[in-house]
């Protein structure tokens, strides 16, 4: 079976940083996603891991450790324009994606 | 280029009719994807196909729900009848031919109700 654990809200501060966690169990691995969503909006495609380790991209980084199905994404310098849900989505497959319910990000002043 | 285009963007209806949901994906992409995503359950992938042929839907969740990819270009989603559960944010997602490339382009999402 398919399961992504992810928590469902987190607040942060203007300017900080935020890690955000997900475990997954899949049946087959071909490679973790992180997901940025801002409300009434599509996803959008922010990291992926397939080995692991740490992939910086700007303010943004994405972790992943294989053996332990564990991946996070760090959030540094914390703007208020990062207020969003951000989704962890597992490769089950060579094309398809599993989903968790997604993180729902506030960034305050 | 456009994005992955979808019609309509919101759609109301009355349960038992019947729901067309419309879907362009990124031209030159092989891989298109439904997904639903509700709040209780997150983002759910109905359907996926490969070069216009259905690989995987073990995600619809019903015999209610169809689709159809007759060509590159064009898939639809088909709901009949339509039932107030059903209401829900459909996406489809695009994914490019090339080797490795695993990032999947989502369009704006349908935003589906029925009353």
């Amino acid at each position: 079976g398919q399961n992504i654990d992810q928590p469902t809200e987190m607040t942060a501060t203007e300017g900080a940083i935020v890690q955000i966690n997900c475990t997954y169990q899949t049946s087959g691995f071909n490679g973790l996603f992180w997901y940025q969503q801002h409300a009434g909006e599509a996803p959008t495609f922010l990291s992926y891991n397939v080995l692991d380790g740490l992939e910086e991209k700007g303010r943004f980084s994405s972790f992943l450790s294989r053996s332990k199905g564990y991946s996070y994404l760090l959030l540094k310098e914390l703007q208020m324009k990062d207020s969003a849900s951000y989704l962890c989505a597992s490769t089950p497959g060579a094309n398809n994606l599993f989903f968790g319910t997604g993180t729902r990000l506030t960034v305050i002043p | 280029d456009a994005g992955v285009i979808q019609s309509p963007r919101h759609e109301v209806t009355e349960m038992g009719q019947e729901v067309t949901l419309r879907c362009k994906p990124i031209s030159g992409h092989n891989s298109l994807f439904w997904y639903r995503q509700t709040m209780m359950r997150g983002l759910e992938l109905l359907i996926y196909f490969n070069n216009n042929v259905p690989i995987d839907d073990s995600g619809m969740p019903e015999d209610r729900f169809s689709a159809k990819m007759p060509n590159a270009s064009f898939s639809t989603l088909k709901i009949q009848p339509s039932e107030p559960r059903d209401s829900a944010v459909y996406f489809c997602a695009s994914r490019p031919r090339l080797a490795g490339a695993n990032e999947q382009f989502f369009g704006p999402g349908t935003r589906l109700t029925v009353l």
